[in-house]
């Protein structure tokens, strides 16, 4: 089983249109969870950290479930410029600063 | 402006001719890392340091070197590439204490 898995997509979805995307990890004793954005062939770049209250961010909304081991991204009214490949990222408990990268879900916005 | 470079951004090279991929960051980072990112398999570290003088495999460092004589500098050597190690390299700079990373543009490695 992968460490950190997504659903590789693509979602094909309308402007204007609520999304979301999930994230599973596995390892329980995880203590940071991100989400980062990368557009095509560039570098990643960090769009949220995930906290345990969930947080807010505009129209996107960040949200952690300890019990399942999953963290969640939604993305309400899509724009176009929201079309990318979004990175679920988490901490590897018990090795300092070394981050796992989910292999990314693929949006795309259609107008 | 606070960034991370790699030079050179393209490479076509051939089986076995020693290559250096330069990463230099500008934010007085501790950690740096590089990583390889490949169609379906995401972004996996390649090695990492978390300060001058100290580095550590991270998950698929076979057939890399890196070194870290400088704050500020962390090259990625292959001393005899071969055509599976084409792929989208990244380098990446944080603070320690901070998960936040910053990536840098990306090298696109071709080994023919």
């Amino acid at each position: 089983r992968k460490e950190v898995e997504q659903d590789p997509g693509p979602f094909n979805v309308p402007e204007g249109a609520t999304v979301a995307f999930n994230c599973t990890y596995s390892n329980s004793a995880s203590q940071s969870f991100f989400w980062y954005r990368q557009d095509c062939r560039k570098e990643p770049k960090l769009l949220m950290s995930v906290y345990s209250s969930g947080n807010e961010d505009g129209r996107f909304t960040a949200q952690l479930n300890r019990a399942s081991q999953y963290i969640s991204l939604l993305i309400r009214d899509s724009k176009l410029s929201d079309s990318a490949t979004y990175l679920c990222v988490v901490n590897k408990a018990g090795n300092t600063g070394k981050l796992i990268f989910g292999q990314g879900t693929t949006l795309q916005v259609k107008p | 402006e606070a960034q991370v470079t790699q030079n050179p951004r393209y490479l076509i090279t051939v089986t076995g001719k020693k290559l250096t991929v330069t990463c230099s960051q500008n934010m007085n980072h501790e950690y740096m890392s590089w990583y390889r990112q490949d169609p379906g398999l995401g972004l996996r570290q390649i090695y990492y340091s978390m300060n001058v003088e100290v580095t550590d495999k991270g998950d698929v460092p076979e057939g890399y070197k890196v070194s870290r004589k400088e704050k500020r500098n962390f090259p990625l050597i292959l001393e005899s590439p071969s055509p599976n190690q084409t792929s989208l390299y990244f380098c990446a700079s944080r603070s320690s204490g901070l998960y936040e990373q910053y990536f840098g543009p990306g090298t696109r490695l071709t080994v023919t």
